[in-house]
């Protein structure tokens, strides 16, 4: 079966412009995760969705939004963005919110100049 | 608060050398999950392992093997006969085993480990 599918894979952006990330989870899957990683912070949980709703936010600006849609694909979303925006962003797809593993993407890679 | 600890950033070994990837984590849950991760140039996480806070087996497939210990909050993995292909990045992670906020995964920093042939 299909893995987890982010696009784009690579994105390079102004600062001060803002961002939408896309992911789509494994067929079933009705929870999507995302992480922030950064060679500074390391791997950072931003925020979780479950049946369309937001369970779960990680300690990141109100500029870092999300959403996700009756088909459980989930899209991110980075407004004004900075310089120290510039990271991998993982999504995860799981059953269950994660009790039982989590299956990642290979991320889309934003850099802002 | 969670927290999880890989005290070792970089480990370079020879290739058919064993190595043992360290993970220290706190939390106050009595239920709770640990993970396992490994990550290639490719940036994609791999999931190699879940172990529950209940099941203190150690287990083994094929090349890797993993300690549990609850009394020193440790969750070693060691890899037996590395090879090339074993280099990547290594993460240690916990989920707590309730949902609510800590219905997420707490990475450690990662270690990087390089074999050489």
């Amino acid at each position: 079966k299909a893995g987890v599918t982010q696009t784009p894979r690579y994105l390079i952006k102004t600062r001060g412009q803002q961002v939408t990330l896309s992911c789509s989870p494994i067929s079933g899957h009705r929870s999507v995760s995302w992480y922030q990683q950064t060679p500074g912070q390391g791997l950072q949980f931003l925020f979780e969705y479950f049946s369309e709703t937001q369970r779960n936010k990680g300690n990141f600006p109100g500029r870092f939004s999300g959403r996700q849609f009756s088909n459980s694909r989930s899209e991110m979303n980075v407004s004004t963005l900075e310089l120290g925006d510039s990271a991998l962003y993982l999504c995860a797809s799981s059953l269950h919110r994660g009790l039982y593993g989590y299956t990642f993407g290979s991320g889309t890679r934003l850099t802002v100049v | 608060a969670q927290k999880v600890t890989q005290a070792q950033t970089e480990i370079s070994v020879v290739e058919k050398e064993d190595v043992t990837l360290d993970c220290v984590y706190e939390t106050r849950d009595t239920t709770y999950y640990l993970f396992w991760y490994k990550q290639p140039p490719s940036g994609e996480l791999v999931f190699l392992i879940r172990r529950n806070s209940f099941d203190e087996q150690n287990e083994i497939s094929g090349r890797y093997s993993w300690n549990f210990q609850k009394s020193t909050s440790s969750f070693n993995f060691t890899i037996t006969a590395s090879q090339v292909v074993d280099s990547a990045v290594y993460f240690c992670a916990l989920r707590s085993g309730y949902t609510g906020a800590n219905s997420k995964l707490t990475f450690g920093k990662g270690i990087t480990l390089s074999v050489r042939p």
